[in-house]
């Protein structure tokens, strides 16, 4: 499979606990993207990182959020002592980047459930 | 802020009629508009998308519009079939910046009626 892999595709945690989650994305793509969606909402950008630069984080981001790409293949989202709000599907996307190719191709999501 | 806006949240419509899904966006800036078809329980995948530069995109049964000047973008689905039912988000971007991420509008719940 070529496309975007997340792992692992489930979780569940007690609240307090740390969790990473892990994003492969497209060999040739530069462009990694994380989103959080919950229930019934469209996906909400978290940050995005163009090769291993981390160019943009959103505020929905707060300080127990880290993501790093460390050298610019895949990723890694961690959530330090996680609350019951952080519950979500965590999607990742990669896109080539450049000009003219814009589509963000999506993983199948890490759904977390904080108990 | 950035801020996607789609209506309706749901639409029921019956098969081989037509469905249209209408969003509008708030930053000027934004040049790229893609749509995402998500199944229940599976990854959102693009279905059509267009560019500032271009008013209108047609794809066999899809055809998305753009008006720059309202700050308005619309997803038509014609001679609808069982499969089109799904949730539809339309989006919006600005992938030649540094600012490339996409903002998502809340999503169109269309269920297709035999």
């Amino acid at each position: 499979d070529t496309g975007v892999s997340q792992d692992p595709r489930h979780k569940i945690t007690k609240r307090g606990q740390n969790v990473t989650f892990r994003c492969d994305p497209i060999s040739e793509h530069n462009r990694l993207y994380w989103y959080r969606q919950t229930l019934g909402q469209g996906p909400e950008f978290l940050t995005y990182f163009q090769n291993e630069a981390q160019l943009e984080k959103s505020r929905l981001l707060s300080d127990r959020f880290s993501a790093e790409r460390p050298k610019g293949s895949f990723s890694t989202l961690e959530i330090q002592r996680t609350e019951q709000g952080d519950s979500a599907m965590y999607l990742c996307a990669s896109s080539l980047g450049g000009a003219g190719d814009n589509e963000q191709f999506f993983g199948p999501g890490t759904r977390l459930t904080v108990l | 802020g950035e801020n996607v806006e789609q209506h309706p949240s749901t639409l029921s419509v019956q098969e081989g009629d037509s469905a249209v899904i209408k969003c509008t966006y708030s930053d000027s800036a934004s040049n790229y508009f893609p749509w995402y078809k998500q199944e229940l329980g599976k990854r959102p995948q693009l279905i059509i998308d267009i560019r500032s530069n271009v008013g209108e995109k047609k794809d066999q049964r899809i055809a998305v519009t753009l008006n720059k000047t309202a700050k308005h973008f619309s997803l038509h689905i014609t001679e609808t079939q069982p499969e089109d039912s799904a949730v539809y988000f339309c989006a919006a971007s600005k992938p030649y910046s540094s600012a490339s991420k996409i903002i998502f509008g809340s999503g169109t719940r269309l269920s297709i009626r035999p």
